[in-house]
């Protein structure tokens, strides 16, 4: 079956380490995107990517890093420098950006 | 900048009652228009899309969605509620980043309590 696959479901991660959450897609689609969802915040875009190769800093991209290297894969690292990252993450895909876009299930990140 | 604005937090309606949830966008040309439903601690599903044409729009699960361009307006609908619509319900629009990549851009969301 087609679809998005984040994973892990849930990460703990330790204050000062880095962490790469992973989103995988077999719709061929060639737009990526990484959203952030905190209580009463809605969803927040993080980075989004267009095509292999490219992306560009969505609206808090700071603390985060990502790369897409293949067309099926679009990794996000929240670093150290994130300063909270416990949130839900999202990872999204689409056949182009003007078209409806279809999302994984989530990783929810605790820092303990 | 393109923006969605959902004006309700939360909404509570009783089960076989009729739903209208509010989205209002900002955008100068004709906008690229959705709405997504997401269950606690899932993903988000499509409900239904606008592009263009007909301003009445059909989607799953019973729902429909008009576009009013004179208020700004892509207000979702449902003529009767059921216990399993309880979710939260986001408006998105297609919007131009500052780069002119096109992006998806989500309101905030409305959380819909359905009472027996």
């Amino acid at each position: 079956d087609g679809g998005i696959t984040q994973s892990p479901k849930y990460l703990f991660r330790k204050e000062g380490q880095n962490v790469t959450l992973s989103c995988e897609q077999n719709l061929n689609h060639d737009a990526m995107y990484w959203y952030r969802q905190d209580p009463g915040q809605g969803l927040r875009l993080i980075y989004y990517s267009q095509i292999v190769n490219d992306f560009q800093k969505g609206d808090i991209a700071e603390g985060y890093s990502v790369s897409r290297e293949k067309k099926e894969s679009f990794p996000l690292t929240v670093t150290s420098a994130q300063k909270n990252p416990t949130a839900f993450y999202l990872c999204a895909s689409s056949r182009s950006p003007s078209k409806e876009a279809f999302f994984g299930q989530g990783t929810r990140l605790t820092v303990v | 900048a393109q923006s969605v604005t959902q004006p309700d937090i939360h909404i509570t309606v009783s089960e076989g009652a009729s739903l209208e949830l509010r989205c209002n966008y900002s955008y100068g040309a004709t906008p690229y228009l959705f709405w997504y439903v997401q269950s606690p601690g899932q993903g988000l599903q499509l409900l239904l899309k606008y592009f263009s044409g007909d301003t009445l729009v059909q989607g799953i699960k019973g729902f429909e969605a008009e576009f009013k361009r004179s208020q700004s307006s892509f207000n979702l609908r449902k003529p009767s509620v059921h216990w399993s619509d309880a979710a939260e319900y986001f408006c998105a629009v297609v919007a131009s980043g500052d780069t002119g990549f096109q992006k998806l851009v989500f309101g905030t969301g409305t959380r819909l309590l359905v009472s027996p």
